[in-house]
């Protein structure tokens, strides 16, 4: 497996607290990505990120903020965690465009 | 943006039957099309992926073949069998910094 950490993997958060998912990456891939996963819709992207600081929206990016200060580490942050986030969170890491997506274990989490 | 649709949602095959996954895509300048697959409680892992200078691939039992024109692309497994059951995924992309969009996903049963 591709060296990708997620953390936590599970988290019971209240409403209107922040969150912040940590994607810690070993393989020194340019991009990192932030998908959330629900029945009925699949794999949607949140945010990405193509390089130190350069990141960009995905589908469903309001809400959520990222941060990328270091090759290894894209953060995602629920700014005023609400009921409509729980979900499971996925991290995954590429090479580039094009290429081969590795994905994390994925972080349950439940806004409460 | 992209948008990938992909039909059906649900499938069951009998064992030793073919399955077919179809995804359509929106956007012309989409040039690569990977095929993800989840098994229950498991991160997606790539499966096979088409470029757009291609019109199909193969690797054993999966084939993805792709009509550009059309603007879209199908997944075809042969011989299915049990380990075949899980929720699969089409994706798409086009060149340097842009984004991995994903289809709703299939979840396919393979009975025995």
């Amino acid at each position: 497996d591709a060296g990708i950490t997620q953390s936590p993997r599970h988290k019971v958060t209240e409403t209107g607290t922040p969150v912040t998912l940590r994607c810690h990456q070993t393989e020194n891939h340019r991009y990192m990505y932030w998908y959330r996963q629900d029945p009925g819709h699949g794999l949607r992207l949140i945010h990405y990120s193509y390089g130190v600081k350069d990141t960009d929206k995905g589908e469903v990016s309001d809400g959520y903020s990222v941060s990328r200060s270091k090759t290894e580490d894209f953060l995602l942050t629920l700014e005023s965690a609400t009921s409509s986030q729980t979900s499971v969170y996925f991290c995954a890491i590429s090479q580039g465009a094009g290429t081969e997506a590795f994905f994390g274990q994925g972080t349950r989490l439940t806004v409460v | 943006g992209e948008n990938v649709e992909q039909h059906p949602s649900t499938l069951s095959v009998q064992e030793g039957d073919s399955a077919v996954i179809k995804c359509t895509y929106s956007d012309s300048a989409s040039n690569y099309f990977p095929w993800y697959k989840q098994e229950l409680g498991k991160r997606p892992q790539l499966i096979i992926d088409i470029r757009s200078n291609v019109g199909e691939k193969k690797d054993q039992r999966i084939a993805v073949t792709l009509n550009k024109t059309a603007k879209h692309f199908s997944l075809h497994i042969t011989e299915t069998q049990p380990e075949d059951s899980a929720v699969y995924f089409c994706a798409a992309s086009k060149g340097n910094t842009d984004k991995l969009i994903f289809g709703t996903g299939t979840r396919l049963q393979v009975f025995p």
